[in-house]
């Protein structure tokens, strides 16, 4: 079947403009998560979603940063007022359970991001 | 606070060297480890996991953990690399204390000769 897929793969914003990021996870999966990748470094948590609830936001940089997901469907990560510190290749990944003995998580080919 | 700490940032072996590449995490309660793997040009991927049980796991392509407790370590091991096993190499986990949020470590670029 069909793997996390992510739209768009790349994108070059102005600073200032709001950019939004759409993941597809696989089907059935009850967790989603997003990560940032800064160049050169490690992944940073971002969100993650049981259901198309979000029981941890801690991740995210700042309130210009939010995210939805419809039921255990499509997400969207949006960023408002970007800024060049946002450049960065932000990752979904989706994980068909939840809880101990699971998370072995599947990722898509992320959203490169470019502020300028 | 939860963490996971890779020792080395950059590793270079000459084909048939073995490989240890370092892995200490600090999170409360009930934990699930992880491996992933980068290939150059290719999506992040599991190669293998720990959540109970034998702390000796193997997994894809002859690479193996041990989740020693005590050391709160899960490090990575291969007999003998080849050059194919070039990548960056990350470290994971994820338990009960933090919602099963999973933490990474900052990854390990694995550099290996021909």
């Amino acid at each position: 079947g069909a793997g996390v897929s992510q739209s768009p793969s790349n994108k070059v914003t102005e600073k200032g403009k709001d950019v939004e990021l759409r993941c597809d996870p696989i089907s059935g999966h009850t967790a989603l998560y997003w990560y940032r990748q800064r160049l050169g470094q490690g992944l940073e948590f971002l969100i993650y979603f049981q259901g198309n609830s979000a029981p941890d936001k801690s991740g995210l940089p700042s309130d210009r940063f939010s995210a939805e997901r419809t039921g255990e469907s499509v997400s969207t990560l949006t960023i408002q007022r970007t800024q060049q510190e946002d450049s960065a290749v932000y990752l979904c990944a989706s994980s068909p359970a939840w809880g101990q003995g699971a998370g072995e998580q599947y990722f898509g080919p992320g959203t490169r991001l470019t502020v300028t | 606070a939860q963490s996971v700490s890779q020792h080395n940032h950059h590793v270079i072996l000459s084909e048939a060297a073995s490989l240890e590449l370092g892995c200490n995490y600090s999170y409360g309660g009930t934990v699930n480890l992880f491996w992933y793997v980068q290939y150059p040009g290719q999506h992040l991927q599991l190669l293998l996991k720990y959540f109970s049980g034998d702390p000796l796991v193997k997994g894809i392509k002859g690479f193996e953990a041990e989740f020693i407790k005590s050391k709160f370590s899960f490090n990575l091991r291969k007999p003998s690399v080849q050059w194919s096993d070039t990548a960056e190499y990350f470290c994971a986990v994820s338990g009960n204390t933090g919602g099963f949020k999973t933490i990474f470590g900052a990854g390990t670029r694995l550099f290996v000769k021909a």
